[in-house]
């Protein structure tokens, strides 16, 4: 069964630090999020993307955080000056229609 | 108030019980509607989507009423297995976003 993919799986970094985190969607999957969960809160959504550009994004998603399709497999988060408060669980999902939504194993990022 | 609610539990059942939780939404524009399981330190997995005319999966059955703003999940036979947090989650029309609550925990015990 195919499956959202994620690298690396832990990442520790020190606050103000650039973090980029990976994720594989599964292959002919149209639309990709990220989302993440702080310990011990729910999962909240920061960005979906379709189409080559970003299509919603929550209040969350400011400056510091961007994402990219750089290859026709790979879709990428980046936090370009990690704070203390960016310490969560960072999800990628991805889905064939908008509803269905299937998440990779999650990058557990720990900010110093 | 949050837009999706669910009681936290736990809910703590013998092997074999039937266990219901509940779950309400705020938001009328929300058009879709799923159940996600998540166990400790993992990914959310989709259980099931629910549908206006009710659907059951296996042991499963889930149930909306939109009137109410409510969704059900009932677990017929718990297993061990099933001990995890139950995510009820809503999609809103024209959006993208998943909006999840808190869950509810679920501990079957032998």
């Amino acid at each position: 069964e195919p499956e959202v993919t994620q690298t690396p799986s832990h990442q520790v970094t020190q606050m103000g630090q650039e973090v980029i985190l990976r994720c594989v969607p599964i292959s002919n999957h149209l639309y990709f999020y990220w989302y993440r969960q702080i310990l011990g809160q729910k999962v909240e959504f920061l960005v979906s993307f379709y189409n080559n550009e970003i299509s919603e994004k929550s209040e969350i998603f400011d400056d510091q955080f961007s994402v990219e399709r750089p290859d026709g497999s790979n879709f990428t988060l980046k936090i370009r000056s990690t704070k203390l408060e960016d310490s969560a669980m960072y999800f990628c999902a991805s889905s064939f229609v908008i509803e269905t939504q299937y998440f990779g194993p999650g990058t557990r990022l720990l900010v110093l | 108030r949050k837009e999706v609610e669910q009681d936290p539990g736990p809910f703590n059942v013998p092997e074999g019980a039937t266990v219901a939780f509940n779950c309400t939404y705020s938001n009328s524009a929300s058009q879709s509607f799923f159940w996600y399981r998540q166990d400790c330190r993992k990914e959310p997995k989709l259980l099931m989507s629910v549908y206006s005319s009710g659907n059951e999966d296996g042991r499963f059955t889930a149930q909306l009423n939109r009137a109410s703003q409510y969704i059900s999940l009932l677990i017929r036979d718990s297993k061990l297995s099933d001990s995890a947090t139950y995510l009820c989650v809503v999609n809103r029309d024209s959006s993208y976003k998943l909006i999840f609550g808190s869950g509810t925990r679920l501990l079957v015990r032998p």
